[in-house]
């Protein structure tokens, strides 16, 4: 029972346009939300987050939208740069502490291209 | 500030052995995560580690088994290695209540 997913395993993006991932969850308790990055032989990194009281949260280039009502929640990087290539993981927790138990999507490669 | 350190970063084992992997928290960080990452997917829940005491458990088999030390450093033991067992071993520190995982590099086991 994958109770997050990225049903995107993969997507390509011109510098300086902008990337959408797209991120659906199933379990109504999750109510914190993160998106991690990650390079090749590397631990994730973590990126941004929304707790579930919020349905926006912007950091620098990147913008993450909850829609608690469809279970959905996307990152938006504007503008892309090929540095910003790389495995992107959505994930989610219940009970409001990220310190808690994480339940990660299976992630979408970003290639964005010069 | 050193982040979150793993030892050793490869390793090669054969079916049913054993093996203990290690890791050290960030600065500050009292909470020890470990998950289990196969390729081409996310990371997979394994347990969770707060003042020397297993608080979380996902599903895996009594085969995985962890402890944590009085300076919050963390092992994760796996009995009876099986081939499906390779994958990447993440340790993530936190600190208790919100805030978000910092992760190490991983230990790639693989088992032959």
């Amino acid at each position: 029972d994958q109770q997050v997913k990225q049903n995107s395993p993969s997507l390509s993006v011109q510098e300086g346009r902008i990337s959408i991932l797209n991120c659906d969850y199933t379990n109504s308790m999750f109510d914190y939300f993160l998106w991690y990055k990650k390079y090749p032989a590397e631990g994730p990194t973590f990126l941004i987050s929304i707790s579930s009281i919020k349905d926006k949260n912007e950091d620098g280039r990147f913008t993450v939208f909850l829609n608690k009502s469809a279970k959905h929640l996307s990152l938006h990087i504007v503008p892309s740069q090929p540095g910003d290539s790389a495995v992107y993981f959505c994930a989610a927790s219940a009970f409001g502490a990220a310190g808690n138990k994480l339940t990660f999507g299976g992630g979408t490669r970003v290639l964005v291209k010069p | 500030d050193a982040g979150v350190t793993q030892s050793p970063t490869h390793l090669i084992k054969t079916r049913g052995q054993q093996v203990t992997l290690r890791c050290s928290p960030k600065s500050g960080h009292d909470t020890v995560s470990w998950y289990q990452q196969a390729l081409g997917q996310g990371p997979q829940f394994i347990f969770q580690y707060y003042e020397e005491e297993e608080r979380q458990r996902g599903n895996f088999p009594d085969r995985f088994s962890g402890h944590q030390f009085p300076n919050y450093s963390s092992e994760l033991n796996v009995n009876a290695l099986l081939l499906g067992d390779s994958a990447l071993y993440l340790c993530a520190s936190s600190r208790a209540g919100p805030g978000e995982l910092f992760f190490g590099e991983g230990s790639r086991l693989t088992v032959l």
